[in-house]
């Protein structure tokens, strides 16, 4: 059974279309996050998912929209697609508190043409 | 703000030879240390975790040592191998990151035979 599975692994769409990546978790994690990754390895925190309830959101494009309709998903949605919004996109899930490390999904490369 | 700073890649080794990745970081707390490993088209693995001053975290031959006079957590290994080829991130997880990891920007290293 996989822990943290995100759907679809590979995506590529135009400029202009709106998108969805789904993400769930099976490990009875309380909270869930959405990372960006660039063509250099950096990651970025995105949104992060505590009992359904958004508790950080970085300065990210208000075209990104995470979706939770419950525990265990969290959905990203992405409106008018731009050719810098490329990237691998991870899910991830963790129980709340410092000390609890991630589990990470296997990532979602999602290419804008 | 917490940050995390690792050396930069590439880092290339000849089978066998001993590591070490240096890491790092500013927190305004105590902060939990983190290294993960990421293979080729997968997502982050946990790799080890120390979660306060002198523990050492361990795993399939690294360790790390959290170090709070120095605020560091070096990655090192005794012998490395091609299978160890990956990209490995340093990160921390500390009340001023509400508990959210923030990563450093990833080592790339590659294990020749």
């Amino acid at each position: 059974d996989t822990a943290v599975s995100q759907t679809p692994k590979y995506l590529v769409t135009q400029m202009g279309n709106d998108k969805s990546i789904k993400c769930e978790q099976n490990l009875g994690h309380d909270t869930m996050y959405w990372y960006k990754q660039d063509s250099k390895k950096f990651l970025k925190i995105m949104f992060s998912y505590n009992n359904k309830e958004l508790i950080i959101n970085e300065t990210v494009p208000n075209r990104f929209s995470p979706k939770s309709p419950d525990k265990a998903h969290l959905n990203l949605h992405i409106n008018s697609l731009e050719l810098g919004d490329s990237a691998v996109y991870f899910c991830a899930s963790s129980h709340m508190g410092q000390g609890h490390g991630y589990t990470f999904g296997s990532g979602t490369r999602l290419t804008v043409v | 703000g917490d940050s995390v700073t690792q050396m930069e890649g590439p880092v290339t080794l000849s089978e066998e030879a001993f590591l070490t990745i240096n890491c790092t970081y500013t927190a305004t707390g105590y902060p939990s240390l983190f290294w993960y490993v990421q293979y080729p088209g997968e997502g982050l693995q946990l790799l080890l975790k120390a979660t306060k001053a002198d523990d050492k975290g361990s795993n399939k031959g690294f360790e790390a040592t959290y170090r709070k006079e120095t605020t560091s957590f070096h990655l090192e290994k005794g012998s490395v191998q091609v299978s160890d080829s990956a990209v490995y991130f340093c990160a921390l997880s500390d009340l001023g990151s509400q508990g959210n990891l923030i990563f450093g920007k990833g080592t790339k290293l590659s294990v020749k035979p």
